[in-house]
């Protein structure tokens, strides 16, 4: 079973400012894959990335970045420059091998990028 | 890229009235397909696993007489929300995952229902 933690429920930025995301899980298993997915205020989910266990690099995506620590189990997103339209609700999913065999969302970071 | 068009979009209907959510994967086949329910200011909750021609998995705590899914092919499955109070007021999702690619492999997300029950 899986478990994850974004600690920050709320955060608010000025634009052009940097901000980032933590994400910090729980797992059982050796080999896992982890998810990062935006919700803008229309409602529907975009996929942003996904990791699995293997790959420890750093990802940079435009103005997106990830930071996966195996060590500390977090995977930290990190908008640069952000902008209003980055304003939306975050979520950190897991993928659950166990169970469901399905994605386990966190409870979501309110992002609020003030013009 | 894949698509999933969820239908309708939003519902506003008198209690005791029994709503159908459709998911469709328009071009691609889904053998396996999530239906999620999301409260305000919430996470989503995964409520069941629906797959091809089979009965759906529910979650623990989620009534399957209370919420019927139906998926009768490869492209389209159905959530009913029988008999609905204000309690099932809540925006609901579902999502698929594509046949032939990993379970890992992200899924494609509907854009969601908003439900709420009068």
């Amino acid at each position: 079973a899986q478990k994850v933690t974004q600690v920050q429920t709320e955060i608010s930025v000025v634009e052009k400012e940097d901000v980032t995301l933590d994400c910090v899980y729980e797992t059982r298993d050796t080999t896992y894959y982890l998810f990062w997915y935006k919700q803008p205020p229309s409602g529907e989910l975009v996929f942003l990335i996904r990791r699995n266990s293997f790959d420890e690099q750093n990802e940079i995506s435009g103005r997106y970045s990830w930071n996966f620590q195996k060590s500390t189990s977090s995977f930290n997103f990190t908008i640069t420059a952000s902008q209003v339209v980055d304003s939306a609700v975050y979520f950190c999913a897991p993928y659950d091998q166990t169970g469901a065999n399905n994605l386990f969302f966190g409870t979501g970071t309110r992002l609020t990028v003030i013009p | 890229g894949a698509v999933v068009s969820q239908h309708p979009s939003w519902v506003i209907c008198k209690s005791g009235t029994s709503v159908k959510i459709e998911c469709r994967s328009l071009d691609f086949q889904a053998t396996t397909m999530f239906w999620y329910r999301q409260f305000p200011k919430q996470s989503l909750m995964l409520m069941a696993t629906s797959n091809e021609g089979s009965k759906a998995t529910y979650e623990q705590g989620v009534e399957k007489d209370k919420f019927l899914i139906n998926h009768a092919s490869l492209t389209l499955s159905t959530l009913t929300v029988t008999s609905a109070h204000p309690e099932d007021s809540s925006f609901y999702i579902c999502s698929a995952r594509e046949r032939g690619r990993g379970s890992n492999q992200p899924q494609h997300f509907g854009d969601g229902t908003r439900l709420s029950i009068l």
